[in-house]
């Protein structure tokens, strides 16, 4: 059952903490998202991959940081730097660009909601 | 600043007329263009997609693209209840390759 996992799906975080937000795909999805998605706002980029060991910064990188160690695997940490995290974190992946069949579609996974305690 | 706009809403129509989602883009050569229906409290999910001008059926639903007036819309035919969310339009922008950039959603009420 092919799908974008994210994890945990409600997280509290204490002030001064740093939290990691993991996800997870099984698409072969070369690329993958991180964005941020605020009450009555759209969705805001942070960090994006397009392949292993590679990754750069969206529009809202300040006080977020990523790996990808894993093709399958891109988990965003929220540390202390990060003024107003609290969130709906959503996940995305999508098919390397480029070709008559990949015109750059991403797909969610379900988010995870962080608080700020 | 390459930005996509939406009207906010809340749009409301009847059950059974058809619902009509406009979206506006600043970037003339922007690609590929998206929508995506987002329940509340739920993550967003793909139901049109649309890279050439004119119009793509797939349903009730049919996109529209005009990249001369930078205009893309989404018609729902015979609206349902449970066609109540935020529809989020979504671009692929120039040079972008796989980046998408969101408009804020327009929320849909369909009413019994």
């Amino acid at each position: 059952d092919g799908g974008i996992t994210q994890s945990p799906k409600y997280l509290f975080r204490k002030e001064g903490q740093n939290v990691t937000l993991s996800c997870e795909q099984n698409l072969n999805h070369d690329a993958m998202y991180w964005y941020r998605q605020d009450p009555g706002q759209g969705l805001r980029l942070i960090y994006y991959s397009q392949i292993v060991n590679d990754f750069q910064k969206g529009d809202i990188a300040e006080g977020y940081s990523v790996s990808r160690e894993k093709k399958e695997s891109f988990p965003l940490t929220v540390t202390s730097a990060q003024k107003n995290p609290t969130a709906f974190y959503l996940c995305a992946s999508s098919m390397a660009w480029g070709g008559a069949q990949l015109r750059g579609e991403q797909f969610f996974g379900p988010g995870t909601r962080l608080t700020v305690l | 600043q390459k930005e996509v706009e939406q009207n906010s809403g809340p749009l409301s129509v009847p059950e059974g007329a058809i619902a009509s989602l406009n979206c506006t883009y600043s970037d003339r050569v922007s690609q590929s263009f998206f929508w995506y229906r987002q329940y509340s409290g739920k993550s967003p999910e793909l139901i049109m997609s649309i890279y050439s001008n004119g119009d793509k059926e797939d349903g009730r639903f049919t996109a529209q693209l005009n990249k001369a007036s930078q205009y893309v819309s989404l018609l729902i035919r015979d609206s349902q209840p449970s066609d109540s969310a935020t529809y989020l339009c979504a671009v692929v922008p120039s040079g972008g390759y796989n980046k998408l950039i969101f408009g804020a959603g327009t929320r849909l009420a369909v009413h019994p």
